[in-house]
C-alpha cells in the first residue's frame, strides 16, 4: 500500500524551539513538496524538490524554515525558531515525472506552538 | 493574491441531488485543473483532474467543467451521498516544459454537507 508517511502527526511545542517535522515519499517518486494548511491561507505551497534538488522554496519564510532531502526516502521541514504564527497543519506530497501529475499527501503534521 | 479562488466556504446539499462546487481561476497560464477531497485529520486525496485541452471530464459520480474563456472550472457530484462530505479543494497549474509533477496552487477549499 503505497503512501507518503509524515512524522509526528502531533507537535506541540513552546514559542523559539526547534522544530522537524519528517516526510517518507512514495518508493519510486522523485518530486516531493511541502504545504501549510491554515484557515486564513488554505493549502500553500512552501517548498518544493525534484530528484532532491529544491525547485521552489519561494513560499518559505527563509529565516526561519528550511527544507531538504538528506536522501531520496526523506524530506525534512525544519522551523527554527518557532512561533505561535507557525500553528497550522503541514502536509507533504509526492509525486512522479513520468506524465501523470497528481500528487499524493501524507497525512500531515499538526503544529501548535504555544 | 489568491490565484485560485472558491468562493462558496460551505454548502449543503439533500442527498440524492446533484452537488456543484465552483473555482474561479486568475492565471490564464494554469492548463492543468485538479480537485482534491478532504476528511478530517487526513491529508487531502485526488479526485478527479482535467486538462485545458478538455472542457470536460468525467470519472462515475463525478464531471469536472472546464470554461476557459470564463477561467471557471466545476466539479458536479450526482447523486450527492453521504460519505461525499468532506472539503473539497481545487488546485491548477501550469505544466512544466519538461513535464510532470509541479507545485499546486490551490483554493481554500469548499465544505461540502450531504444532508440525509
Amino acid at each position: 500500500d503505497a503512501r507518503v508517511t509524515q512524522t509526528p502527526r502531533h507537535k506541540v511545542t513552546e514559542m523559539g524551539q526547534e522544530v522537524t517535522m519528517r516526510c517518507q515519499p512514495i518508493l519510486g517518486h522523485n518530486t516531493v513538496f511541502w504545504y501549510r494548511q491554515t484557515m486564513m491561507q488554505g493549502l500553500e505551497l512552501l517548498a518544493y524538490f525534484r530528484n532532491r534538488a529544491p525547485l521552489d522554496d519561494s513560499g518559505m519564510p527563509k529565516d526561519r524554515f528550511s527544507a531538504e532531502m538528506p536522501d531520496a526516502t526523506l524530506a525534512t521541514l525544519k522551523i527554527q525558531p518557532s512561533e505561535p504564527r507557525d500553528s497550522a497543519v503541514y502536509f507533504c506530497a509526492s509525486g512522479s515525472d513520468t506524465g501523470y501529475t497528481e500528487a499524493f499527501f501524507g497525512q500531515g503534521t499538526r503544529l501548535t506552538v504555544v | 493574491d489568491q490565484q485560485v479562488k472558491q468562493n462558496s466556504p460551505s454548502l449543503s446539499v439533500q442527498e440524492g441531488r446533484i452537488s456543484i462546487l465552483n473555482c474561479d481561476y486568475t492565471n490564464s497560464m494554469f492548463d492543468y485543473f485538479l480537485w482534491y477531497k478532504k476528511y478530517p485529520a487526513e491529508g487531502p486525496t485526488f479526485l478527479i483532474s482535467i486538462s485545458s485541452i478538455k472542457d470536460k471530464n468525467e470519472d462515475g459520480r463525478f464531471t469536472v467543467f472546464l470554461n476557459k474563456s470564463a477561467k471557471h472550472l466545476s466539479l458536479h457530484i450526482v447523486p450527492s451521498q453521504p460519505g461525499d462530505s468532506a472539503v473539497y479543494f481545487c488546485a491548477a497549474f501550469q505544466t512544466p516544459s519538461g513535464g510532470g509533477a509541479d507545485g499546486l496552487t490551490f483554493g481554500k477549499g469548499t465544505h461540502l454537507i450531504i444532508q440525509p
